[in-house]
């Protein structure tokens, strides 16, 4: 069965650090997210990308924050200068039509932890 | 706002017993209401939705949940709980703003399951 990805599973930084985040959406899918879950609180929406641009995104998704779909596969959310308060579990989700009417999928997560 | 509460934090029941987490929504037309489950080191999985039609909506693994729009509430539901159903559940309620429906969740009720 088709499955979203996400590399790596944990990653450690230190703040002030780039990282980036990786996805494999399923293959078929146009239509991609993040969404993180800070320890303790809600799951909240960061981003929504469709044909090669943002459609989407939240407050927290400030100029420190960017998406890229770099190639036909992967889907990457990066950040430019982390935060301790971007410690966080990552989601990446994916589905072949918008939102609502379809499924989106969802991935393991990768955990940030910021030092 | 749009706005799911999950007032139970942590449940725990005995294997075979009967189950129903609560769901609270806010929201000010029809709702998109979902359930998902995320057990450890799984991403976030898709229990059931609800659309429109029939409130009371079947599931995956023997979950129902029934929408009561009166009491702005989305219950699931299930008659005898196994112990591999100890997990992570969220309930979410569909944004309609924009052309991608992100999610909004609530923040997740953690289910034990003694034998």
């Amino acid at each position: 069965e088709p499955e979203v990805t996400q590399t790596p599973s944990h990653q450690v930084t230190q703040m002030g650090q780039e990282v980036i985040l990786r996805c494999v959406p399923i293959s078929n899918h146009l239509y991609f997210y993040w969404y993180r879950q800070i320890l303790g609180q809600k799951v909240e929406f960061l981003v929504s990308f469709y044909n090669n641009e943002i459609s989407e995104k939240s407050e927290i998704f400030d100029d420190q924050f960017s998406v890229e779909r770099p190639d036909g596969s992967n889907f990457t959310l990066k950040i430019r200068s982390t935060k301790l308060e971007d410690s966080a579990m990552y989601f990446c989700a994916s589905s072949d039509l918008a939102g609502i009417y379809n499924e989106q999928f969802f991935g393991p997560g990768t955990r940030l932890t910021v030092l | 706002a749009q706005s799911v509460t999950q007032p139970d934090i942590h449940i725990t029941v005995s294997e075979g017993a009967s189950l129903e987490l609560r769901c609270n929504y806010s929201y000010g037309a029809t709702p998109y209401l979902f359930w998902y489950v995320q057990s450890p080191g799984q991403g976030l999985q898709l229990l059931l939705k609800y659309f429109s039609g029939d409130t009371l909506v079947q599931g995956i693994k023997g979950f129902e949940a029934e929408f009561k729009r009166s009491q702005s509430s989305f219950n699931l539901r299930k008659p005898s709980v196994h112990w591999s159903d100890a997990a992570e559940y969220f309930c979410a309620v569909a944004s309609n703003a924009g052309n991608n429906r992100k999610l909004i969740w609530g923040l997740g009720t953690s289910l034990a399951v003694n034998p």
